[in-house]
């Protein structure tokens, strides 16, 4: 079985501050591990994945997680919040690559203020 | 390249009347499309495998007689919502996938059954 845990329904920041958006998982075998993101009224978008490789993941717009396997932890970071950032992330699990089954986390919602 | 799209975006039907929804991918093929479900503020959930040529595979609790998934050529799944009530109310996501290490995501259709 696999899950995700997203701790933080909702999280807010300033512009320009870091973003921390965490996220822990349970898998029985090595996981794959992704974030997407999901703007009003469009499409879930890939920010990055993880699938065993090198453990800080780089991903677009700036965000980067890192693959933590003493914590069960894939925690989502940005050093600067821009506005455009404002939407939900989810952290997904998957036991193989990202072609299979998914498995979603509950999703954090991000604001961003002046 | 790897767009997702589905039709309609939004859709208001009676209780009781049928709903097809489709999902098609623009400019590769998907030999497997999933359809998933969320509900509003919750995650999404997987309803189904659809894999071209054959018969979709369902996930626990999801009734394939109400939710019948037809996945006929590479670029093109429908969900047909039958007999539609107003639990079944709801945003419809599906995803396409090109290879095994990836699954791109539509924009999603929102269902209003009255």
């Amino acid at each position: 079985a696999q899950s995700v845990t997203q701790l933080d329904s909702h999280v807010s920041v300033s512009e320009g501050t870091p973003v921390l958006l965490r996220c822990n998982y349970s898998s029985s075998y090595s996981p794959s591990l992704f974030w997407y993101v999901q703007h009003p009224n469009k499409g879930l978008q890939l920010l990055l994945k993880y699938t065993s490789a090198a453990t800080l993941v780089k991903g677009i717009n700036g965000f980067e997680a890192e693959f933590k396997k003493s914590e069960t932890s894939f925690h989502l970071t940005k050093p600067s919040a821009h506005m455009s950032d404002a939407a939900e992330y989810f952290c997904v699990v998957s036991l193989t690559g990202g072609g299979n089954k998914l498995t979603f986390g509950t999703g954090t919602q991000l604001k961003v203020e002046l | 390249g790897a767009v997702v799209s589905q039709h309609p975006s939004r859709v208001i039907c009676k209780s009781g009347t049928s709903v097809k929804i489709e999902c098609r991918s623009l400019d590769f093929q998907a030999t497997t499309m999933f359809w998933y479900r969320q509900f509003p503020k919750k995650s999404l959930m997987l309803m189904a495998t659809s894999n071209e040529g054959s018969k979709a595979t369902y996930e626990q609790g999801v009734e394939k007689d109400k939710f019948l998934i037809n996945h006929a050529s590479l670029t093109l799944s429908t969900l047909t919502v039958t007999s539609a009530h107003p639990e079944d109310s709801s945003f419809y996501i599906c995803s396409a996938r090109p290879s095994a290490e990836t699954q791109y995501f539509g924009p999603g259709t929102r269902l209003l059954v009255l």
